[in-house]
């Protein structure tokens, strides 16, 4: 089942920083946190994951707190083509470890 | 090249009748799921297949059969079809059960049972 806790929705201007929060307060050692999205009608993709430390790709951050209990995707320059539901999932890697993708955040950029 | 292809991508039918959604992925990937999505959005797992091997299956009825012919194919065969039963299924491949992480989902495919 979905471990994490996140808004139903959120707006965010073109070209601005779209900061997309998750809590995750139960959290274990050995969970990573994932981050997908969901654009309208199209299948989920992978944006990034983490353990511990901030990471960094060509489409998003995802800053983790030093207590791991949260963590915040963010998307540097939001375009109208980020609109998407975007899921936040803890997951610890192994065998039979499955992602259980809960209800998401539904952001819309706005133009 | 479409890395996992799913078909059909529509498929409507009666109640009861028997169907499939064939899944293929281009990714060399030895893992392969069938989640389903229903009309609330909510995204569930349903079946993970690893080298041809059933490893999850969620409780899932029994109407569903998932059949992996080698580790690139993971079909889905469901029978006796019922109105609940209408959804987007979605195929997804990952390289390992829990190395890297990343699932690679196809385009859906939205079923209608009428």
């Amino acid at each position: 089942d979905a471990k994490t806790t996140q808004p139903p929705s959120m707006d965010c201007a073109e070209g601005r920083a779209a900061n997309l929060p998750c809590n995750h307060s139960t959290i274990s050692g050995n969970e990573y946190v994932y981050w997908y999205r969901q654009i309208h009608s199209q299948g989920p993709q992978y944006i990034i994951h983490g353990l511990k430390n901030n990471e960094t790709n060509e489409m998003a951050s995802l800053i983790i707190t030093e207590d791991r209990k949260s963590s915040t995707l963010i998307l540097p320059h939001a375009t109208l083509r980020d609109t998407a539901v975007y899921y936040c999932i803890v997951r610890s890697r192994g065998a039979g470890n499955q992602f259980y993708f809960g209800t998401g955040t539904s952001l819309t950029v706005i133009p | 090249d479409t890395a996992v292809s799913q078909t059909p991508k529509y498929l409507v039918t009666q109640m009861g009748n028997d169907k499939s959604i064939k899944c293929e992925q281009n990714l060399g990937h030895d893992t392969m799921y069938w989640y389903k999505q229903d009309s609330k959005k909510f995204l569930k797992i349903m079946f993970s297949y690893n080298n041809k091997e059933l490893i999850i299956n969620e409780t899932v009825p029994n109407r569903f059969s998932p059949k992996s012919p080698d580790k690139a194919h993971l079909n889905l065969h469901i029978n006796s079809l019922e109105l609940g039963d209408s959804a987007v299924y979605f195929c997804a491949s990952s390289l390992g059960q829990g190395a890297g992480g990343e699932l690679f989902f196809g385009e859906g495919s939205r079923l209608t049972v009428l």
